[in-house]
């Protein structure tokens, strides 16, 4: 079935510094990405959709300076958290879509990421 | 835009009894209906999901019912075990490949 990688599955990063997250697709092209925020005990909330070759959109609310998003290519999508602060430590989850069997409409989502800003 | 309700937020069962978690949509353009488990520390997996061209779809344990009429869809655990302790999502989609729009999640907790 269709697979997405995530990494890292957890990073610690001084107040700051810049951290990158991967997500690859392994056995499928994704030609949409997704990329989601998780607060402890909520569900998923989307925070930008790229598309490969093209600008990512960001959803209403969401800094395009401070989490940078690319999809450069049909298996890899990077989000950058850019001078991270403490608010910004959350769980950080990419969702993949294109082929594989992610339900017939392709979504497949990576193994989520917890990032914590010191 | 869509809007999904997730009701109950929290279900408590023993192992063995049955556990139904219920999820209203709002868009009646919603035409694929996936339902996700998530355990703490990971990212959603798919467990089921079910198109607006049916009304029910079982895999096993797991099944999932949608009356698009009312606007709602429901899934079902039977024979519960303590692995099906997680945390649940539904989630609703107009298109293929549009955005999913999730309920806010189902604590399930299957007590030996």
């Amino acid at each position: 079935g269709a697979v997405v990688s995530q990494h890292p599955s957890r990073v610690i990063c001084k107040s700051g510094t810049s951290v990158k997250i991967e997500c690859r697709s392994l056995d499928f092209q994704a030609t949409t990405m997704f990329w989601y925020r998780q607060f402890p005990k909520k569900s998923l909330m989307l925070m930008a959709t790229s598309n490969e070759g093209s600008k990512a959109t960001y959803e209403q609310g969401v800094e395009k300076d401070k989490f940078l998003i690319n999809h450069a290519s049909l298996t890899l999508s990077t989000l950058t958290v850019t001078s991270a602060h403490p608010e910004d430590s959350s769980f950080y989850i990419c969702s993949a879509r294109g082929g594989g069997t992610g339900g017939g409409y392709g979504y497949t989502f990576g193994s989520g990421t917890r990032l914590t800003v010191v | 835009g869509e809007n999904v309700e997730q009701h109950p937020s929290t279900l408590s069962v023993q192992e063995g009894d049955s556990a139904v978690i219920k999820c209203t949509y709002s868009d009646s353009a919603s035409n694929y209906f996936p339902w996700y488990k998530q355990e703490l520390g990971k990212g959603p997996q798919l467990i089921i999901d079910i198109r607006s061209n049916v009304g029910e779809k079982k895999d096993q344990r797991i099944a999932v019912t949608l009356n698009k009429t009312a606007k709602h869809f429901s899934l079902h655990i039977t024979e519960t075990q303590p692995e099906d302790s997680a945390v649940y999502f539904c989630a609703a989609s107009t298109t293929s490949g549009s955005r999913l729009t999730f309920g806010e999640g189902t604590q399930l907790t299957v007590n030996p």
